[in-house]
């Protein structure tokens, strides 16, 4: 069954703590994207990756890192660094060559306290 | 990317059609216009997107004007699950920026009884 996953679905962390959002997919496709949703406004777009092994900042990289070593994972990490981690985080991915539509996964909502 | 303009909110009787307008005056002439929806709390769907010819598929119908400066979602029947945030944007196409969407805060349809 071919598709994007996000885990956990919830996450509960104190404040000071880095955590790592987990994002797979099984579409073979080349770019994932990641993106911050806050209550009632639409998706800001943290960092993307068009192929593995490189990535570009967003409009809201700061404070968080991300990662691809392989064409299957973008795993997010919301570090210490980042002022306001409480959000609902979406990732996505898209297949570039044939049309760009962006798939995305149910969302991690992050909460620090 | 194109920076497009949509409606806060509207509201659709359930059976009737929704006709969802987004303004993107600053389109260029290859750059594709895209529809996404997304239900509360879920990851956001792609439901359409378009060049310049209409295009029709099983959830929608996306009309876009001669001038490419703006288009139209149809939802020929809504149903009270249509209800959602539907966004319209516009991707840039350049190779270092290419899938890299800006998603504004959409149109709220809600489909009433």
């Amino acid at each position: 069954d071919g598709g994007i996953t996000q885990s956990p679905k919830y996450l509960f962390r104190k404040e000071g703590q880095n955590v790592t959002l987990s994002c797979e997919q099984n579409l073979n496709h080349d770019a994932m994207y990641w993106y911050r949703q806050d209550p009632g406004q639409g998706l800001r777009l943290i960092y993307y990756s068009q192929i593995v092994n490189d990535f570009q900042k967003g409009d809201i990289a700061e404070g968080y890192s991300v990662s691809r070593e392989k064409k299957e994972s973008f795993p997010l990490t919301v570090t210490s660094a980042q002022k306001n981690p409480t959000a609902f985080y979406l990732c996505a991915s898209s297949n570039l060559r044939t049309g760009g539509e962006q798939y995305f996964g149910p969302g991690t909502r992050l909460t620090v306290t | 990317d194109a920076k497009t303009t949509q409606p806060t909110s509207m509201d659709c009787a359930e059976g009737r059609a929704a006709n969802l307008p987004c303004n993107h005056s600053t389109i260029s002439g290859n750059e594709y216009v895209y529809w996404y929806r997304q239900i509360h709390s879920q990851g956001p769907q792609y439901i359409i997107h378009g060049l310049k010819n209409n295009e029709t598929n099983e959830m929608a119908s996306l009309i876009i004007t001669e001038d490419r400066k703006s288009s139209t979602l149809i939802l020929p029947h809504a149903t009270l699950r249509d209800t959602a945030v539907y966004y319209c944007i516009v991707p840039p196409l350049y190779n270092t920026n290419a899938g890299k969407s800006t998603f504004g805060d959409g149109t709220t349809l809600t489909v009433k009884p």
